[in-house]
């Protein structure tokens, strides 16, 4: 079964404390693997897909990297402007239009 | 500006009694997907549409219909909601395979 787990479910941080969020997922073969942002009363806002074992994607403060089990999004000394909830989805290849995601990290970050 | 739009954002309904929640896009995506959102469960995906007339199940169809007349309006149908049926719905498009743009969220309470 086709399934992804994030975790920690929540996080808290304080300003310019680095860390990481795991999403771990088992799926029959793996064709991308996303990662959101969501901020409360929103939708999910893209930032980043990786696709192969060894990628790693870059944006600012965030950095998502992909090996052939998890990903990891790592947070570089974070501001009160990054909480928000992180959520990973992967999209199968045996079929591209199916998407499964994980339930989330809140991530919250003190000043 | 490009997004996607829902409508209602916000809907009270009681058991039994059909609605529809549109859903339309301005960025001539051929894919469009609805889900839902429950605490603890993460997005789970309902329906999705590859192109115009061309439809298909998600996880959790159960309940729900769709229809795409349109390439940029992909509503979703409620013939009779029922309580298990109260969570938070999104819409979504994208170009085949790619990362995907969300509405804003419909809140539903089925009483």
């Amino acid at each position: 079964e086709d399934q992804v787990t994030q975790s920690p479910e929540a996080l808290r941080l304080q300003e310019g404390e680095s860390s990481s969020l795991n999403c771990s997922y088992t799926v029959s073969g793996l064709r991308g693997l996303f990662w959101y942002r969501q901020d409360p009363g929103k939708g999910p806002e893209f930032l980043f897909t990786l696709y192969s074992a060894g990628e790693e994607k870059e944006k600012e403060r965030l950095k998502a990297t992909l090996t052939k089990k998890e990903s990891f999004l790592h947070i570089t000394a974070p501001k009160p402007e990054d909480s928000a909830t992180y959520l990973c989805a992967v999209q199968a290849a045996y079929n591209f239009n199916k998407f499964y995601f994980g339930s989330g990290t809140k991530l919250n970050v003190k000043p | 500006e490009a997004q996607v739009t829902q409508n209602p954002r916000y809907l009270i309904t009681v058991t039994g009694k059909k609605l529809t929640v549109t859903c339309s896009q301005n960025m001539n995506h051929e894919y469009m997907s609805w889900y839902r959102q429950d605490p603890g469960l993460g997005l789970r995906q309902i329906y999705y549409s590859m192109n115009v007339e061309v439809t298909d199940k998600g996880d959790v169809p159960e309940g729900y219909k769709v229809s795409r007349k349109e390439k940029r309006n992909f509503p979703l149908i409620l013939e009779s909601p029922s309580p298990n049926q109260t969570s938070l719905y999104f819409c979504a498009s994208s170009l085949a395979g790619r990362e995907q743009f969300f509405g804003p969220g419909t809140r539903l309470t089925v009483l």
